[in-house]
């Protein structure tokens, strides 16, 4: 059973415009979420987080807004530059510590020039 | 201060052989865990260490089994290899005790092939 699920297995974008990559969770004990960015021959590298008592947070280009009720979460990228071009995984887990860090199967965005 | 190491990168090993992969965290970090990349699947969780002891284990069979030293470095062995396990094993490091809050760093991962 999926727990984390990005239905989108790619996405391509022009520079500038925006990058819309969406995650869905089944668990509701889930109160913590996370984006990583991989490159190609790289570990994933944190991106963003946010916790469930917030509905959005902000650094930068990278917005992670969560809607709890529709159990959705995305990441908005603006403006997209072709260095973005990555893989990008969801994660969530539990704050109480008990739950692992349950990934998603990735998002590959390509940002073209 | 360095990052997260794996050795060795890549591996080619045969079915049935075993194979051990390490992992030396960022320094003062305390907790290791490691995941499963193959293609389609994400990543999946392996188990994690802290303090020498595993705190959690993913649905993996026992062929997976790993341990971590009083230094913090952790290893990971898999007996009996079998060709689907042929992926990107991924060890994270942070600071505590894995909470979801506490950021993981990645390490670059161990390509491991099974012919």
């Amino acid at each position: 059973d999926q727990q984390v699920k990005q239905n989108s297995p790619s996405l391509s974008v022009q520079e500038g415009r925006i990058s819309i990559l969406n995650c869905d969770y089944t668990n509701s004990m889930f109160d913590y979420f996370l984006w990583y960015k991989k490159y190609p021959a790289e570990g994933p590298t944190f991106l963003i987080s946010i916790s469930s008592i917030k509905d959005k947070n902000e650094d930068g280009r990278f917005t992670v807004f969560l809607n709890k009720s529709a159990k959705h979460l995305s990441l908005h990228i603006v403006p997209s530059q072709p260095g973005d071009s990555a893989v990008y995984f969801c994660a969530a887990g539990g704050q109480g510590g008990s739950e692992k860090l349950v990934f998603g199967k990735g998002t590959k965005l390509t940002v073209n020039p | 201060k360095a990052g997260v190491t794996q050795t060795p990168r890549y591996l080619i090993k045969t079915r049935g052989q075993q194979v051990t992969l390490s992992c030396s965290p960022i320094s003062g970090h305390r907790s290791v865990s490691w995941y499963q990349q193959t293609p389609g699947q994400g990543l999946q969780f392996l188990f994690e260490y802290f303090s020498e002891t595993q705190r959690n284990k993913g649905n993996f069979p026992g062929r997976f089994s790993g341990r971590q030293f009083s230094n913090s470095r952790s290893e990971m062995n898999v007996s009996t290899l079998e060709l689907g396990d042929s992926a990107l094993y991924l060890c994270a490091s942070s600071l505590l005790a894995g909470l979801p809050s506490d950021t993981q760093y990645f390490g670059p991962g161990t390509r491991l092939t099974v012919l």
